[in-house]
């Protein structure tokens, strides 16, 4: 199946660093999303992007949909320690059944 | 607004076993779909659906079944659980891609914890 590939994999970090995650493909996505997993429960969704050189920003949260289609960044401005969890990339190609492919996840812990 | 429900929370089951997991999401959403996270390997798409009466594969849908008799309502079952599906199970819905909701997000249940023995 087709594969996103989510960098760093995990990131230690001090409270109020700024932080910045990636995620790439080969495929081209129509639409990029960023879910954050806390832990015992589902993704909820942080920002969404559809249009390709998209910027958008969600409080502290920056997402950019990149210009080729094949990639998005995540930034997280001075991180607090309730920033904690695992953070996805998902991407989405056409549009029957609106599918979703999911990137491997970045663990972020913050040290307070 | 419950949102997406997923029951049971937690379950531990012996090889060879059966069970439905149950989904049920109160958004009078169109499409529904089964994940399984695994380590490491973040969110896999089981089967999906794209309305009442209907089901398709996803990326690792063999040894699973699903329904979609009602809208509100995506079943899961195992007909003979094997521990390589142990696995947290995540069931999601969204609306449906229509001409002024195009790009719908997908919203997320917290989870079924199922362990095979």
């Amino acid at each position: 199946g087709q594969q996103l590939n989510q960098s760093p994999q995990s990131m230690f970090i001090q409270e109020g660093e700024d932080v910045s995650m990636n995620c790439t493909s080969s495929s081209i996505f129509n639409t990029w999303l960023w879910y954050k997993q806390d832990p015992g429960e589902g993704p909820v969704l942080l920002i969404a992007l559809y249009k390709a050189g998209e910027l958008t920003s969600n409080g502290r949260l920056t997402a950019q949909f990149g210009i080729t289609r094949k990639d998005s960044f995540l930034n997280i401005s001075a991180s607090i320690p309730s920033d904690v969890g695992i953070y996805f990339c998902a991407g989405r190609q056409g549009s029957y059944g609106n599918k979703l492919v999911f990137g491997a996840g970045t663990i972020l812990r913050v040290k307070s | 607004n419950a949102g997406v429900t997923q029951t049971p929370k937690f379950r531990v089951l012996k090889t060879g076993q059966s069970m439905t997991l149950l989904c049920a999401q109160d958004m009078n959403h169109e499409y529904m779909y089964w994940y399984r996270q695994d380590p490491g390997m973040g969110l896999r798409l089981i089967h999906y659906s794209v309305g009442e009466g209907t089901t398709a594969k996803g990326e690792v849908p063999d040894g699973y079944n699903v329904s979609r008799l009602k809208k509100q309502n995506f079943l899961l079952g195992l007909e003979s659980a094997a521990p390589s599906q142990t696995s947290v199970y995540f069931c999601a819905s969204s609306r449906d891609r229509g001409r002024r909701y195009s790009n719908q997000p997908q919203h997320f249940g917290d989870g079924t914890r199922l362990s095979i023995l």
